[in-house]
């Protein structure tokens, strides 16, 4: 079956410009996650969803990043005024319930702020 | 709170050799833990976990970790090493108990190499 889908793949973009990332879970999973991964560095816990709401986003770093989910499925990231430390790998992970259930990752989205 | 510690940022071995990557983890409760393999330009894939049960724990590729609460240690290892298992490996860790969101603290990860 198909797996997590995140777009755009890659994404340029200058410093100060709004972005949205978009994550695609496997069908069913209810349980949403989004990690950042700096170069060099393991994945960062950024916020997780149980179906629509917002259950932990103890992990996003700044006002300037928020996510939604609205009908529990597709996912989106959104960072405004983006600043150069913003450029990392944004991966999604879904499971299919809740916290006890493996998550299966998607293959990111690299974004890059000039 | 929760921090994993793998050591070695990078390991050499030679096709056919033992890998071993090493895994510690601190937190005051045992979590679940996590291997996790990353090639390159794909997503992360999981290896193996553990809840809860035998200590031991089998896993995709051959590949097998040992949890240790005295040592707290997730080590893993595989027996002969292949070409294929040229990745980074990332260990994982998530909380127990009734407040437990899932989400996963990772290590730093560790480079494998295999060389011919």
């Amino acid at each position: 079956g198909a797996g997590v889908s995140q777009t755009p793949s890659n994404k340029v973009t200058e410093k100060g410009k709004y972005v949205e990332l978009r994550c695609d879970p496997i069908s069913g999973h209810t349980a949403l996650y989004w990690y950042r991964q700096s170069l060099g560095q393991g994945p960062e816990f950024l916020i997780y969803f149980q179906g629509t709401g917002a259950a932990d986003d103890s992990g996003l770093p700044n006002d300037r990043f928020f996510a939604v989910r609205p009908e529990g499925s597709v996912s989106t990231l959104k960072i405004q005024r983006t600043e150069r430390g913003d450029s990392a790998v944004y991966l999604c992970a879904t499971a299919l319930a809740g916290p006890a259930d493996t998550q299966y990752f998607g293959p990111g989205t690299r974004l890059t702020v000039l | 709170a929760q921090s994993v510690t793998q050591l070695g940022s990078h390991v050499s071995v030679s096709e056919g050799a033992l890998v071993l990557l090493r895994c510690n983890y601190s937190s005051s409760v045992p979590p679940y833990l996590f291997w996790y393999v990353q090639y390159p330009n794909q997503g992360l894939q999981l290896l193996l976990k553990y809840t809860t049960g035998a200590t031991l724990v089998k896993g995709i590729n051959g590949f097998e970790a040992e949890f240790k609460k005295s040592e707290t240690s997730f080590h893993l290892t595989k027996p002969s090493a292949h070409m294929s298992d040229a990745a980074e490996y990332f260990c994982a860790v998530s909380d127990r108990g009734g407040s437990n969101t899932g989400k996963l603290i990772f290590g730093q990860g560790t480079t494998l190499q295999v060389k011919p």
